[in-house]
């Protein structure tokens, strides 16, 4: 079956660490997203890729990075330099250029302690 | 100015009852629209793309208005399962996508 896949669904950190997220579409779509969300609040856009070996900055990129080496992968490390890290992060996909609708991953929880 | 915007909400609906909210967006080259539902602690999922015509899925209709920029979403004899945060999607001339902050809508029995 296609999809989207993330791990892991719990992350843990440290303070001071970096992790790393995963992010994995069968899709075929060009277009993959990381967004973050807070308790009680809508998506905010962290990065964005239309193809491979190009990413965009969204509206909240300080303290995260990405890389796009595979049509398939899009995994979002956070970083040391990110302040407050505690959300749950959704990757999607999608097609261009018209844009499909987008599928998300079941999320990933990273919670730092 | 937020390039798709939605009222909050929470919009409180007795079972039954119907309930409409809108969303606007402020891209007049936005080409695809979409309604997704976001259930707590969940990712969101499709619930139904929105086409020029206006398009209906059993109790949910949707309609687009080009000329004041704005979608909406109507649900029909509400039930206490569509309790959900309702999120508008739009994708702008290069398909990529733009979210609203979504709206909550709360029924109660």
């Amino acid at each position: 079956d296609g999809g989207i896949t993330q791990s892991p669904k719990y992350l843990f950190r440290k303070e001071g660490q970096n992790v790393t997220l995963s992010c994995e579409q069968n899709l075929n779509h060009d277009a993959m997203y990381w967004y973050r969300q807070d308790p009680g609040q809508g998506l905010r856009l962290i990065y964005y890729s239309q193809i491979v070996n190009d990413f965009q900055k969204g509206d909240i990129a300080e303290g995260y990075s990405v890389s796009r080496e595979k049509k398939e992968s899009f995994p979002l490390t956070v970083t040391s330099a990110q302040k407050n890290p505690t959300a749950f992060y959704l990757c999607a996909s999608s097609s261009l250029p018209k844009g499909t609708e987008a599928f998300f991953g079941q999320g990933t929880r990273l919670t730092v302690v | 100015r937020k390039e798709v915007e939605q009222d909050p909400g929470p919009f409180n609906v007795p079972e039954g009852a119907t309930v409409a909210f809108n969303c606007t967006y402020s891209n007049s080259a936005s080409q695809s629209f979409f309604w997704y539902r976001q259930d707590c602690r969940k990712e969101p999922k499709l619930l139904m793309s929105v086409y020029s015509s206006g398009n209906e899925d059993g109790r949910f209709t949707a309609q687009l208005n080009r000329a004041s920029q704005y979608i909406s979403l109507l649900i029909r004899d509400s039930k206490l399962s569509d309790s959900a945060t309702y999120l508008c999607v739009v994708t702008d001339s290069w398909g990529k996508l733009q979210f609203g902050s979504g709206t909550q809508v709360v029924v109660t029995p």
